[in-house]
């Protein structure tokens, strides 16, 4: 069964801390990987990652896809208040129907 | 760019009301779904379309009924609506080709009492 598992569920970091998050998953025929971004509204698009091993940098935030062991790290570097919100891994996977399955999120909680 | 429009926003139903979640969106895009998210839990897909006459069940489509006749719309009914339908409902639409970006609407917030 094609699965997507975050970890933590929640973290509380204060202002000006390095964070990882986690996302691993299983899939029978693997397309991409997302991030999104969900604050109090519509979730608000990341990263799409396709290929191992290739960074991708949107200012203070980064991730990588390792598709040998099967996960994905969200990386925010010198957090600040606003990059409080849940953040979400999707999984796109292929075949007929290519369905889209969500992680449950990690709660991001950044104190000043 | 109008991208994905849901209405309404906001909503208050009676049990055993009946209602429809209009979504539409002007990208051309073939693939649409409907989600719900509940407090503190991860998106569900209710039902899904891969394109204009093709609906298909999600993992909670039980209380819900969906139609895509243009490639445009794809309303979400809600027959005889219970509690447990409060929620908050997200539509997007993604393209066919040119890899798996989500367009979400901005969500419609809807209780059920």
């Amino acid at each position: 069964e094609d699965k997507v598992v975050q970890s933590p569920l929640s973290l509380v970091v204060h202002e000006g801390d390095t964070v990882t998050l986690n996302c691993s998953y299983e899939v029978t025929n693997f397309r991409s990987l997302l991030w999104y971004k969900q604050e109090k509204k519509a979730p608000t698009f990341l990263f799409m990652l396709t290929s191992s091993g290739i960074e991708k940098k949107s200012g203070r935030l980064s991730s990588i896809l390792d598709k040998k062991e099967l996960f994905s790290i969200l990386n925010i570097t010198a957090t600040q208040t606003g990059d409080s919100a849940v953040y979400l891994c999707v999984l796109g996977a292929g075949g007929a129907t290519n369905k889209l399955i969500f992680g449950t999120g990690t709660l991001l909680a950044v104190q000043p | 760019n109008a991208g994905v429009t849901q209405t309404p926003k906001f909503r208050i139903l009676k049990i055993g009301q009946s209602m429809t979640l209009q979504c539409t969106q002007d990208m051309n895009h073939n693939y649409m779904y409907w989600y719900r998210q509940d407090p503190g839990m991860g998106l569900k897909l209710i039902y899904y379309s891969v394109g204009a006459g093709i609906t298909d069940k999600g993992e909670v489509p039980n209380g819900y009924n969906v139609s895509r006749s243009t490639t445009e719309d794809f309303p979400l009914r809600l027959e005889l609506a219970a509690p447990s339908q409060t929620s908050v409902y997200f539509c997007a639409s993604r393209p066919r080709q040119g890899g798996n970006t989500i367009y979400f609407g901005e969500g419609s917030w809807l209780t059920v009492v």
